[in-house]
């Protein structure tokens, strides 16, 4: 078993559209959840960043983290056509000073909005 | 602001030639490094991580390895390319503060043929 796991996909929808993605993991050690946005043949761009349980909200993007069930999501309101690209997940258990700092993704869902 | 470059952008090598690739931070100091490769359609694969100049530990056995000759430069190289080499190569830094993020670079395209 994978220690986190995202549906790949692709997943096609129209414009307007709220979307939903989804990862679950299996180390309860992780407390630190990332999303990051890849577009097509770019590096991944970090989207949201948030820590431990509960929502954090920016923009049309919402992310949201329950860790008594190791599931974090990412909402996505009023989808655009420039939403279309690759979505990661990631996560951690430690953070800061001169520690590793291994990230674990997720393997990335295709999101298309299509007009 | 925090800056990072990598170069080339694409690169097509036959088997059994030498690489280089490199990546520097501009704007912070003293970052955790790391390198990726990512295959088409599957997720990023950490290859190398350095805390420091001089430091790199190695997560996968492989062909390829790396160099952390300056602060904020890291090297990836190979002496002899082969084929499974091909992929999307990405460096990374994190800096020292509480936080876990990793910042990509713009990635390096490498065909192997």
């Amino acid at each position: 078993q994978k220690e986190v796991e995202q549906d790949p996909g692709p997943l096609s929808v129209p414009e307007g559209a709220i979307v939903s993605l989804n990862c679950t993991y299996s180390n309860s050690a992780f407390q630190y959840f990332m999303w990051y946005r890849q577009y097509s043949r770019k590096g991944p761009e970090l989207l949201m960043y948030t820590y431990s349980s509960g929502n954090k909200e920016d923009g049309r993007f919402t992310a949201q983290v329950d860790k008594s069930s190791k599931y974090i999501s990412l909402f996505i309101r009023d989808s655009q056509p420039s939403d279309s690209a690759t979505y990661l997940c990631a996560m951690s258990s430690v953070a800061g000073g001169t520690s590793y700092g291994k990230l674990t993704f997720g393997q990335g869902t295709i999101l298309t909005v299509h007009p | 602001s925090q800056t990072i470059h990598q170069w080339p952008a694409t690169l097509v090598q036959p088997v059994g030639s030498p690489l280089s690739l490199e990546c520097t931070v501009e704007g912070t100091s003293n970052p955790n490094l790391y390198w990726y490769r990512q295959a088409a359609g599957r997720g990023l694969q950490l290859l190398f991580y350095s805390v420091g100049i001089g430091q790199i530990s190695s997560e996968v056995p492989q062909n390829l390895s790396a160099s952390r000759p300056q602060d904020r430069q890291f090297i990836l190289s190979s002496k002899k390319l082969l084929l499974s080499d091909s992929g999307f190569y990405l460096c990374a830094w994190r800096g020292l503060a509480v936080r876990a993020e990793q910042y990509f670079g713009p990635g390096t395209r490498l065909t192997v043929t």
